[in-house]
């Protein structure tokens, strides 16, 4: 059980190029999400989805896009990379909702992207 | 929508000694609270969470209290040790999501 696995763990990008971050998650989470922490600050919520076939935006989502085809995946895709998305990139997931109410995310390890 | 103010922005304090974090939300809405953990250059770590029909959680040396009708809620840390120094985010609630405060750097010094 990996958990949620994030690729790449580094990366340089150019303005203007392109990339695909990618999440993946074997834990059979319904909910999926993608944050942006800039240094020195806290999290903030790009993307989330809350099943295959269903996203929605969160607090920045300008300059970003995503798909769930499957439930195991949550790919994060970078359009026309500018250097305000050089930041750290994490993925979670959690199983949402159950009886005892909204359930704990788990984080991934986090891709740095810098732009230059 | 949710907002989470968190304070101090950092924490220093004598190993042994105790250590509190607090945060303030503004949605009545929110039932869920939880402290993530992050170490330097790592990802966040779920340390303890709180859902709005308890007032209290322990785990070991880590608590967390929650006052409703005031809308904040704290972390406490006692018997502090080095490994506990980290950034601390506290988090609400809101809907399907989480809104985070903006974290607290704690050090502990020997």
């Amino acid at each position: 059980n990996a958990g949620v696995t994030q690729t790449p763990k580094f990366r340089i990008l150019k303005i203007g190029q392109s990339m695909t971050l990618q999440c993946a998650q074997d834990m059979n989470h319904n909910y999926m999400y993608w944050y942006r922490q800039d240094p020195g600050m806290g999290l903030k919520l790009i993307y989330y989805s809350v099943g295959a076939g269903i996203t929605d935006k969160g607090e920045v989502p300008n300059g970003y896009n995503v798909s769930r085809s499957t439930t195991e995946d949550f790919p994060l895709r970078l359009e026309l990379a500018a250097p305000s998305q050089t930041s750290v990139y994490f993925c979670a997931s959690s199983y949402g909702y159950t009886g005892t109410g909204i359930q704990p995310q788990h984080f991934g390890d986090g891709t740095r992207l810098s732009i230059l | 929508g949710e907002n989470v103010e968190q304070h101090p922005s950092t924490l220093s304090v004598q190993e042994g000694d105790s250590a509190v974090i607090k945060c303030t939300y503004s949605d009545s809405a929110s039932n869920y609270f939880p402290w993530y953990k992050q170490e330097l250059g790592k990802r966040p770590q779920l340390i303890i969470d709180i859902r709005s029909n308890v007032g209290e959680k322990k785990d070991q040396r880590i608590a967390v209290t929650l006052n409703k009708t005031a809308k904040h809620f704290s972390l406490h840390i006692t018997e502090t040790q080095p490994e506990d120094s980290a950034v601390y985010f506290c988090a609400a609630s809101e809907a399907q999501k989480l809104v985070f405060g903006q974290g607290t750097r704690l050090t502990i010094n020997p």
